[in-house]
């Protein structure tokens, strides 16, 4: 069974410009979450997807957004890029329900921003 | 703002030696897990305690659960290289309503062979 897949591994841009980030979650899970892993900041919680739908947000401004599609697949977008958004960005999956218990992470998308 | 908080930041030890992490946290909780994270790679799930749990076992792995202390320790026994890695504690805040799994800084482990 594949695991989670993130791509890209790596995507340097530059300030004022967008980024997107794509995430795959195991086969028969429909929750997708996106987190941040800035450096000395641990695991910052960005976005919960289920069943399409936007569930929940951390505290991270609006240029952070992003989408679930009908296949659960979901992708991030960063707009308007600031320095301070270089980090490591983990997608992680779980079947319906985050409640259900573990999650199951991709190997991230590492992101620096110029 | 973190939930849990690992302690210590940083451990070494050498192989075949016990290693000690603790979490602790601020609110309520319906469950507390264990994930580890190999260098600047993704988090691996090592276990899930529940909040009327005090004590679960998983190989190697002891963890504890002290609700009342809100607070939560991660053995490994017997180290080996192979456990050099960061370690993570998250919880759900008990009531929240709404999905958030917040995770602490982590512990560093340097296991030396």
């Amino acid at each position: 069974e594949a695991g989670v897949t993130q791509s890209p591994t790596h995507l340097i841009k530059t300030r004022g410009q967008q980024a997107t980030l794509r995430c795959s979650p195991i086969s028969g899970h429909t929750s997708v979450y996106w987190y941040q892993q800035a450096l000395g900041l641990g695991l910052q919680f960005l976005l919960w997807y289920d069943e399409g739908e936007e569930r929940n947000r951390g505290n991270f401004p609006p240029r952070f957004s992003g989408r679930q599609f009908p296949n659960y697949s979901s992708e991030l977008n960063v707009n308007a890029l600031e320095l301070e958004d270089s980090a490591l960005y983990l997608c992680a999956s779980s079947r319906r329900g985050w409640g259900t218990g573990e999650l199951f992470f991709g190997e991230g998308s590492r992101l620096t921003v110029l | 703002s973190q939930q849990g908080e690992e302690d210590p930041q940083a451990l070494s030890i050498q192989e075949g030696e016990n290693a000690t992490m603790n979490c602790s946290y601020k609110t309520s909780i319906n469950n507390l897990q264990w994930y580890r994270q190999n260098s600047g790679r993704g988090l691996v799930h090592l276990i899930l305690i529940r909040s009327n749990e005090r004590e679960k076992h998983s190989g190697r792995l002891r963890v504890t659960l002290d609700t009342s202390k809100k607070s939560s320790s991660l053995l490994i026994t017997a180290s080996r290289a192979a456990d050099t890695a960061s370690y993570f504690c998250a919880t759900d805040a008990a009531g929240a309503g709404s999905y958030q799994l917040t995770f602490g800084k982590g512990t560093k482990l340097s296991v030396i062979p």
